[in-house]
């Protein structure tokens, strides 16, 4: 079994529409989790982190139910720039927490 | 203020070559990361330090080896380039010494293909 599952979409969605992505992660230690972008070619970059009471920055949204060991992406009134792959981390949570544990992505795409 | 950086951006070898991949962050992290994407894969861990002089092994560390003299420099080498290297090399850093802060910030990458 996968640390973080993630759906690899790919997902296609039409400008303004809602979408959500899951995740799940198998540590029950990990106490710090993420959602990172990734554009095609380019880097990963952090979106946002994802708090225990749930969290928003502007158009986006993501929660955590810790109990289920899942964790949520809300995307709302898609925009074209939105497409890209959108990675799900969560910390090691044991003596290395430091370190980072990496979902495969979720492929999104935005059409006109 | 340019964060993280990598060079080569591009580089393209023969199998058994080597090259060394230098990674410079300026935000004065503690810790630094090497990792690999390969098509239809997550990023992989390759060798990793949590601070100046330290180095350790990742999750794919065979036939690679890195060097931390400076606390800003993490560097990659490949001592003899097989295909199976052919990836695309991202550093990271993360942390300060007066924070717990575990969000990483990655390089631009570096593209290498062995052939």
């Amino acid at each position: 079994r996968k640390e973080v599952e993630q759906d690899p979409g790919p997902f296609n969605v039409p400008e303004g529409a809602t979408v959500a992505f899951n995740c799940t992660y198998s540590n029950s230690a990990s106490q710090s989790f993420f959602w990172y972008r990734q554009d095609c070619r380019k880097e990963p970059k952090l979106l946002m982190s994802v708090y225990s009471s749930g969290n928003e920055d502007g158009r986006f949204t993501a929660q955590l139910n810790r109990a289920s060991q899942y964790i949520s992406l809300l995307i709302r009134d898609s925009k074209l720039s939105d497409s890209a792959t959108y990675l799900c981390v969560v910390n090691n949570g044991m003596d290395s927490s430091y370190k980072l544990i990496f979902g495969s992505g979720t492929r999104l795409l935005v059409r006109p | 203020n340019a964060g993280v950086t990598q060079t080569p951006k591009f580089r393209v070898l023969k199998t058994g070559q080597s090259m060394t991949l230098l990674c410079a962050q300026d935000m004065n992290h503690e810790y630094m990361y090497w990792y690999r994407q390969d098509p239809g894969m997550g990023l992989r861990l390759i060798h990793y330090s949590v601070g100046e002089g330290t180095t350790a092994k990742g999750e794919v560390p065979d036939g690679y080896n890195v060097s931390r003299l400076k606390k800003q420099n993490f560097l990659l080498g490949l001592e003899s380039a097989a295909p199976s290297q052919t990836s695309v090399y991202f550093c990271a850093s993360s942390g300060t010494v007066d924070s717990f802060r575990y969000e990483q910030y990655f390089g631009p990458g570096t593209r290498l293909t062995v052939t």
